[in-house]
């Protein structure tokens, strides 16, 4: 099966400073890929939408200036979170789709905590 | 909006028994895919089972099966001779085209020894 990975797992960073979260498909292609975040006991929320090549497509309510988005290869796309605060801190996780049978596949997600 | 509804926060059930989770949802597109995904305390997503929305079988995947309800908008998944290892939060999805998934809220499943 098709391969995502996530780096880091897990990342701890003092209030204000900006942290970039990579996502990469392994054994495929991924033309489009997806970043949510999961709170605690929660479901998964669409952040982002980003095709290779274009600028992402924001989920209402997400600022875009706050979560950068760069999807420049079709095997890599990144989330930086400028400016961390605590209230940032949750689990976010990736997800790519390409070949065409209409599957996500899911990294392993990162824990951020902002101190 | 085109949600998923999941009517069942939490669930338990026997090991070696049965167990159906529930999820309804709303679209207005013909053609979508449907996906039951397990979240274990590792927080990694697992595709359990998936169902084309235009196969009218039921999608089954081992002790995983699904009752398809297209008209009702019914994806219920049954999970047979449950396992300590189904323990799990349980995500309903949607999926149209190269849309994203819309998740449910989730149920959270525990099977008990």
């Amino acid at each position: 099966g098709a391969v995502v990975s996530q780096h880091p797992s897990r990342v701890i960073c003092k209030s204000g400073t900006s942290v970039k979260i990579e996502c990469r498909s392994l054994d495929f292609q991924a033309t489009t890929m997806f970043w949510y975040r999961q709170f605690p006991k929660q479901s998964l929320m669409l952040m982002a939408t980003s095709n290779e090549g274009s600028k992402a497509t924001y989920e209402q309510g997400v600022e875009k200036d706050k979560f950068l988005i760069n999807h420049a290869s079709l095997t890599l796309s990144t989330l930086t979170v400028t400016s961390a605060h605590p209230e940032d801190s949750s689990f976010y996780i990736c997800s790519a789709s390409g070949g065409g049978n209409n599957e996500q596949f899911f990294g392993p997600g990162t824990r951020l905590t902002v101190l | 909006a085109q949600t998923v509804t999941q009517s069942q926060p939490e669930m338990s059930v026997q090991e070696a028994e049965t167990v159906t989770l529930s999820c309804t949802y709303d679209t207005s597109e013909s053609n979508y895919y449907l996906f039951w995904y397990k979240q274990p305390p590792s927080r990694q997503m697992i595709l359990v089972i998936r169902q084309e929305a235009y196969k009218q079988q039921n999608a089954t995947e081992n002790r995983f099966s699904v009752n398809f309800q297209k008209a009702a908008k019914s994806f219920s998944l049954k999970i047979s001779d449950s396992q300590l290892g189904d323990t799990a939060m349980y995500f309903c999805a949607r999926r149209s085209g190269n849309t994203p998934l819309v998740f449910g809220k989730g149920t959270r499943l525990s099977v008990i020894a």
